[in-house]
This record gives C-alpha cells, sequence and structure tokens, in this order.
C-alpha cells in the first residue's frame, strides 16, 4: 500500500529536549516536505525536499532542521524545542516536484511544555 | 501574497442533501488544485486534483470545478452522507513559490447530521 508514515503519532516533550519526527514514503517520490498546522493559521510549509542531499526552506523554517540523506526518508529535527512548536506536524510526499499530487502522512501531534 | 480562502468555514446539513463548499484564491497562476479531507486525529486524505488546463474533476460522489480566470474552485458533494462529516481543505501550488509549496485554505467544516 502507498503511504507516507510518521512516527510517533503523539509527543509530549520539555523544553530543550531535542527531537526527531520521522517520516518515510514508499512511492519513490522525488519531493517531500513538512507542514505545521495550527488553529486560525492553517498549513503553513516549514522544509522541503526536491531530492537527496536537496532541501529548501519553507515559510516557518525557525528552530526545525531535516535531512534527506535517502530518498525515502524525511526527518524533522528539533534541536531545543520550545512551547511555541508546539502543534500538529505533516509530511508529504509528491512525484517529481512540489506541484504534483500530495500525499500526506497520518500527523504528529507534538506538545513541548 | 497569496491567499486561498475557503466559505463557509462551517456547515450543518442532513443527510441527504447536495452541497457546494468554496475555495477562492487571488494568485491565477497555479499549477493545479487539490481537495483534501481531514478527519479528526488523522491526515489528510486527497480527493480530487485539477489540473490547471482542467475544468472539472469527478470522483463518485464529488466533483471538483476549477475556474482560473475568476479564482475559483467549488467541490459538489451529492447525496451526503454522516460519514461524510471532517474537514474539507483545498490548496494549491503558486507560480511565484516555484510551485514548492501548497498554500492551504483554512478549512470548511463539515457535518452531516442523520
Amino acid at each position: 500500500e502507498a503511504q507516507v508514515t510518521q512516527n510517533p503519532r503523539y509527543l509530549i516533550t520539555v523544553t530543550g529536549k531535542k527531537l526527531t519526527v520521522t517520516c518515510s514514503q514508499n512511492m519513490n517520490h522525488e519531493y517531500m516536505s513538512w507542514y505545521r498546522q495550527d488553529p486560525g493559521l492553517g498549513l503553513r510549509q516549514i522544509y522541503y525536499s526536491m531530492n537527496v542531499e536537496v532541501t529548501d526552506k519553507g515559510d516557518v523554517p525557525e528552530g526545525y532542521k531535516v535531512s534527506r540523506k535517502e530518498k525515502r526518508n524525511f526527518p524533522l529535527i528539533l534541536e531545543s524545542p520550545s512551547p511555541n512548536q508546539t502543534s500538529l506536524y505533516f509530511c508529504a510526499s509528491s512525484y517529481g516536484t512540489g506541484a504534483t499530487e500530495a500525499f500526506f502522512g497520518q500527523g504528529t501531534r507534538l506538545t513541548v511544555v | 501574497k497569496q491567499e486561498v480562502t475557503q466559505i463557509p468555514a462551517a456547515l450543518s446539513v442532513p443527510e441527504g442533501e447536495n452541497l457546494v463548499l468554496n475555495c477562492s484564491f487571488t494568485d491565477s497562476a497555479i499549477y493545479n488544485l487539490q481537495w483534501f479531507r481531514q478527519d479528526p486525529g488523522k491526515g489528510l486524505t486527497s480527493l480530487l486534483l485539477i489540473q490547471s488546463s482542467q475544468r472539472e474533476q469527478t470522483s463518485g460522489r464529488l466533483n471538483a470545478s476549477l475556474d482560473k480566470s475568476s479564482g475559483r474552485s467549488t467541490l459538489y458533494i451529492a447525496a451526503s452522507q454522516p460519514g461524510d462529516s471532517a474537514t474539507y481543505l483545498c490548496a494549491a501550488p503558486f507560480l511565484n513559490t516555484g510551485f514548492q509549496k501548497l498554500v492551504f485554505g483554512t478549512g470548511t467544516r463539515l457535518l452531516v447530521s442523520p
């Protein structure tokens, strides 16, 4: 089954404790991206990657890092999480570019206390 | 800056009604427009994608139309069912971001009552 898998689904952590949210897709897509969803603000792009070792900032990259060492994986790293990073995070992938049909993961609900 | 607006923000209908969800965008230079469904605690499910050269797409009871010149898309749901209750989002990649991100509307929350 074609899918985008995120882990963990839920996470509560403390301020400053580094964490990684993993994202993996099995569709051999070149393009992957991360979004966060907040009430009243909708979904906003954090980072995207057009292929292995090619990443770029989205609209709200501050406080986040990403890496793309393998085509299927695109982890999101919060090196020093803060309460304003409490949000619902989504990973997405698509074939070729960001302009083709996007497939989203199930989401990761992160709470930073 | 591109904006995507969805009206209404919430909609409540009895089962069996046909309904229309609206999506408008401020910049006509889009590559395509995609409609998603979001259920509580779950991810976004892609419903329909309309290429910029197309006027409409259909999937089962769903029909999406696109009018680039007026900056509008509509999602028509026929014979609504309680299982259609969810939040519906539209999104588009825009030319002036190199089509590298989806700009989302804030969604329409639909409740279909039995």
